[in-house]
């Protein structure tokens, strides 16, 4: 069985610093990856999605992460943080055959400080 | 754009009641779920639903059962509630074979508490 893990159930930045919420997952085959960002009392809203023609994947408000097969990571960045990124960012791996629902892992909530 | 609609935003209910969730998408997604989501477990799937009529259990089935009777409605029901049900739960739908990997599109949520 797949897993997620994010390290760290909080991150806390400085507006217009890096930010970097870190995702791994364990799976003996390279699974479709998500991240998916949820705002206060909403559902969750797609951020980027892995799709295997490039390991750089660009996603929407300025986020982008990198797929790292050797370090099964898909770690999320932003180079500068803007108070309304403060949400709860969730990474979620799906298999490539089978049943194909998306485990999650069990968030990080981002914190912007003026 | 893809619009997955959940029936309730807040539910009270009472221990022991038969509870309903309801999910409609417009978008004639093959497949659809429901997850609930708690503090530091991220969400977990419960149910899903691949086709009208067809289910499969999730991770956390204990306790709840679905009906998908129409391809656009997907109805999470809590056979008799208990406040371990409490939770915020989400409901999903992807599509079916216009590429692999197919993100799921999520409704609002439903946070139910159970008293």
């Amino acid at each position: 069985a797949q897993s997620v893990t994010q390290l760290g159930s909080h991150v806390s930045v400085s507006e217009g610093a890096l930010v970097l919420l870190r995702c791994n997952y364990s799976s003996s085959v390279p699974p479709y990856l998500f991240w998916y960002v949820q705002y206060p009392n909403q559902g969750l809203q797609l951020l980027l999605k892995y799709t295997s023609a490039a390991t750089l994947v660009k996603g929407i408000n300025g986020f982008e992460a990198e797929f790292k097969k050797s370090e099964t990571s898909f770690h999320l960045t932003k180079p500068s943080a803007h108070m309304s990124d403060a949400a709860e960012y969730f990474c979620a791996v799906s298999e490539r055959t089978g049943r194909r629902a998306l485990t999650f892992g069990s968030g990080t909530r981002l914190q912007v400080q003026p | 754009d893809v619009k997955v609609t959940q029936s309730s935003r807040y539910l009270v209910k009472r221990t022991g009641e038969k509870v309903f969730l309801e999910c409609v998408q417009d978008m004639d997604h093959e497949n659809m779920f429901w997850y609930r989501q708690d503090p530091g477990l991220g969400l977990r799937l419960i149910y899903f639903s691949y086709d009208v009529k067809m289910k499969e259990k999730g991770d956390i089935p204990e306790g709840y059962s679905v009906s998908r009777e129409k391809k656009e409605r997907f109805s999470l029901i809590l056979e008799s509630a208990s406040t371990n049900q409490t939770s915020m739960y989400l409901c999903a739908s992807r599509p079916t074979g216009r590429g692999e990997n197919q993100p799921q599109h999520f409704g609002d949520g439903t946070r139910l508490s159970i008293l």
